[in-house]
């Protein structure tokens, strides 16, 4: 069975810094996708970032960027310049393979930005 | 991306009752999915809504409990049936198809709580 380990229950960052939050996979199948979200407190679910188990440069989008060890099996999230934004529950989560297109999700891990 | 409207955004409903979310999204999709997210928790599916045919349910979750339509490739609905204070949660529906590249979309979450 596919399975998402986040392992931080939380972070705190000051204003300006980076951070990174861990994600950590399982499956057996060589072709998978990996994505993390971010859920403010409003609910909603917003698509950060995607990375292919075939791509072979880390996914970066603004801030963004997924620093993937294929072999590690992580899947960690960087924010740079983190911003007051920014605080809010992260997910990661993955693409089961075989065509079903379910996401797997992780437990989540919530960020606090200090200013 | 995809722009989805989920109604109603909140309820606060008496146990026993049954309570209907609607999905509607801007554009046609290829697969929609039926989250519910309790509180404190990640998200886990409850179904993948497929267009003219029956849900296909995780284990776990039953058609009698959380009944789905899908009568067209833009809207799909999700009924809580007999509802107990245990289904308080947040149900959020998911979308993928053509022109969303990697992200799935979500719609923006349906808070309900059973009293």
């Amino acid at each position: 069975a596919q399975k998402i380990t986040q392992t931080q229950p939380g972070m705190f960052v000051q204003e300006k810094e980076a951070v990174t939050l861990d994600c950590t996979y399982d499956t057996s199948d060589p072709s998978y996708g990996l994505f993390w979200y971010k859920q403010p407190s409003s609910g909603e679910m917003i698509f950060l970032i995607y990375q292919g188990s075939y791509d072979q440069q880390n996914a970066t989008e603004g801030r963004y960027s997924l620093n993937f060890q294929k072999a590690r099996k992580s899947a960690n999230l960087v924010i740079s310049a983190s911003q007051l934004g920014d605080s809010a529950m992260y997910f990661c989560a993955m693409r089961e393979p075989g065509g079903s297109e379910k996401l797997v999700f992780g437990k989540g891990m919530k960020l606090t930005v200090n200013p | 991306s995809a722009v989805i409207s989920q109604k109603p955004s909140r309820d606060i409903c008496q146990r026993g009752t049954s309570l209907t979310i609607q999905c509607q999204v801007d554009s046609q999709v290829t697969m929609m999915f039926w989250y519910r997210q309790q509180p404190g928790q990640s998200l886990t599916l409850i179904a993948t809504a497929n267009q003219g045919s029956e849900a296909t349910y995780e284990s776990g979750f039953v058609i009698d409990k959380f009944p789905i339509s899908r009568p067209n490739l833009t809207f799909s609905t999700l009924t809580v049936s007999n509802m107990s204070p245990e289904d308080s949660s947040i149900y959020l529906c998911s979308v993928r198809g053509q022109g969303l590249l990697y992200g799935y979309t979500f719609g923006s979450g349906t808070r309900l709580t059973v009293v």
